[in-house]
């Protein structure tokens, strides 16, 4: 099966710059996604890394190492409106079945 | 374009009662899922379709039935409903068949049983 793990809370100040890490178990890989959940919306997805190495998407990054089953979700210039759970999720070896992690509470303060 | 409906997005059962969520996507999007979140758990895969008349079962699928008779279409059923199935079901879809690339979410449908 597969397992993720994730910090469940963190808090940043607004303006600066937040990692969100996430390793995952799994019998076999297929990329690491990432998702953001504001309170009470639906998941919106942010970002999917197949690769090792950094993807950026304006203030938002995300990066993979496979070898150490790794990934980290990194968001700079923090804004209050980044406030939000992030989730990282991994699809299941040979299926359709994608398995998220419980999500990191994202507080920014002033 | 309405992306993924959910509907109803509250409801409230009484323990034994039976309803159904229902889900529509217009994208015409082959892979359709029903995830339930509770509070610490995160995301679970209840069922999941990858095209019409194709289901199977996913993380958590006791206690509740899925059909997919159409592509755009993908109804929850809860049978005898329970509380422990108080929770807020997402519907979910993704293009290309796989859950590799991006899943567009329905804004939730949060049910309470009694």
């Amino acid at each position: 099966g597969q397992s993720l793990e994730q910090p469940s809370e963190v808090t940043a100040v607004e303006g600066a710059i937040v990692q969100i890490n996430c390793t995952y178990q799994t019998s076999g890989f297929y990329g690491l996604s990432w998702y953001q959940q504001h309170d009470g919306g639906a998941p919106t997805f942010l970002s999917y890394n197949a690769l090792d190495g950094l993807e950026e998407t304006g203030r938002f990054s995300s990066f993979l190492s496979r070898s150490d089953s790794y990934g980290y979700l990194l968001l700079q210039e923090l804004q209050m409106k980044d406030s939000a759970s992030y989730f990282c999720a991994v699809p299941g070896a040979g299926s359709y079945q994608l398995t998220f992690g419980k999500g990191t509470k994202l507080s920014v303060i002033p | 374009n309405a992306g993924v409906t959910q509907t109803p997005k509250f409801q409230v059962l009484k323990t034994g009662q039976s309803m159904t969520l229902q889900c529509a996507q217009d994208m015409n999007h082959e892979y359709m899922s029903w995830y339930r979140q509770d509070p610490g758990m995160g995301l679970r895969l209840i069922h999941y379709s990858v095209g019409a008349g194709i289901t199977d079962q996913g993380e958590v699928p006791n206690g509740y039935n899925v059909s997919r008779s159409t592509t755009e279409d993908f109804p929850l059923r809860l049978l005898s409903a329970a509380p422990s199935q108080t929770s807020v079901y997402f519907c979910a879809s993704s293009y290309d068949g796989q859950p590799t690339g991006e899943l567009f979410f329905g804004e939730g449908s949060r049910l309470t049983v009694l």
